[in-house]
């Protein structure tokens, strides 16, 4: 099974910064990657997928890279709203799998 | 407004058996490949299962294999997820989610429901 590896765990930053979440997979998975928020007490919401592709509605400052095993996803500058825990998920073939999140705070 | 809405959850105990369902409204459900994605209290998300459009491809993860079985009613619009020989490690939201690509293809999940909680205790 392929696993998906995100750093870091957690992250402190402040309005206007820029962030950056890296995910590596066990395996090539080329670029069957998908990026995902999730807040408190909600459904996750996705923001990329095919590692660079944005959702439709998400906002410009989101954006993914990378392919084969090494990944990330930028936020350009960081807003109020974008405080969250963020996920990769490889689905490049069954199982899929998740990594396992990172928490942006506030600084 | 696409829709998902999953039932069925509750209080069990261990090695007992569950079924969820989701219903899916406002989008052509039999097109795309489903998918339910638990997390445990305070935890990351899990991929549990999936089945494609036409249920000729269904996959889980490895700590359900022979014990929960996912399956399709396009007719109703439906999703299921059986659920036996339950564990206290079960225990979680259990969401259903949509996935972005049509017929064979894989994108992601791109409509997730509210959730229904499994709760597996004595």
């Amino acid at each position: 099974d392929i696993q998906v590896t995100q750093s870091p765990s957690t992250l402190s930053a402040s309005v206007g910064d820029r962030v950056t979440i890296t995910c590596r997979a066990s395996q090539s998975i080329s670029s069957w990657l998908a990026w995902y928020q999730q807040k408190p007490g909600k459904a996750p919401k996705l923001l990329i997928y095919k590692a660079s592709s944005l959702e439709s509605g998400v906002p410009s400052r989101f954006s993914g890279s990378g392919s084969g095993t090494e990944f990330t996803l930028t936020i350009s500058s960081l807003q109020p709203d974008d405080f969250a825990t963020y996920y990769c998920q490889h689905y490049n073939s069954y199982p899929w799998t998740f990594g396992q999140g990172t928490k942006v705070e506030i600084k | 407004e696409v829709q998902l809405v999953e039932s069925g959850g509750g209080l069990v105990q261990p090695g007992r058996s569950l079924r969820l369902s989701c219903v899916a409204s406002r989008f052509n459900f039999d097109d795309y490949a489903m998918h339910w994605v638990r997390q445990a209290p305070g935890k990351g998300l899990e991929w549990v299962s999936g089945i494609s459009w036409n249920s000729g491809s269904i996959g889980y993860v490895d700590s359900v294999k022979g014990r929960f079985t996912i399956s399709r009613d396009n007719a109703k619009n439906s999703l299921y997820l059986q659920m036996n020989s339950l564990r206290a490690e079960d225990t979680a939201l259990y969401y259903c989610a949509k996935d972005m690509g049509n017929y064979g293809e894989h994108y992601g999940m791109d409509v997730w429901g509210q959730g229904t909680t499994v709760t597996v205790s004595s």
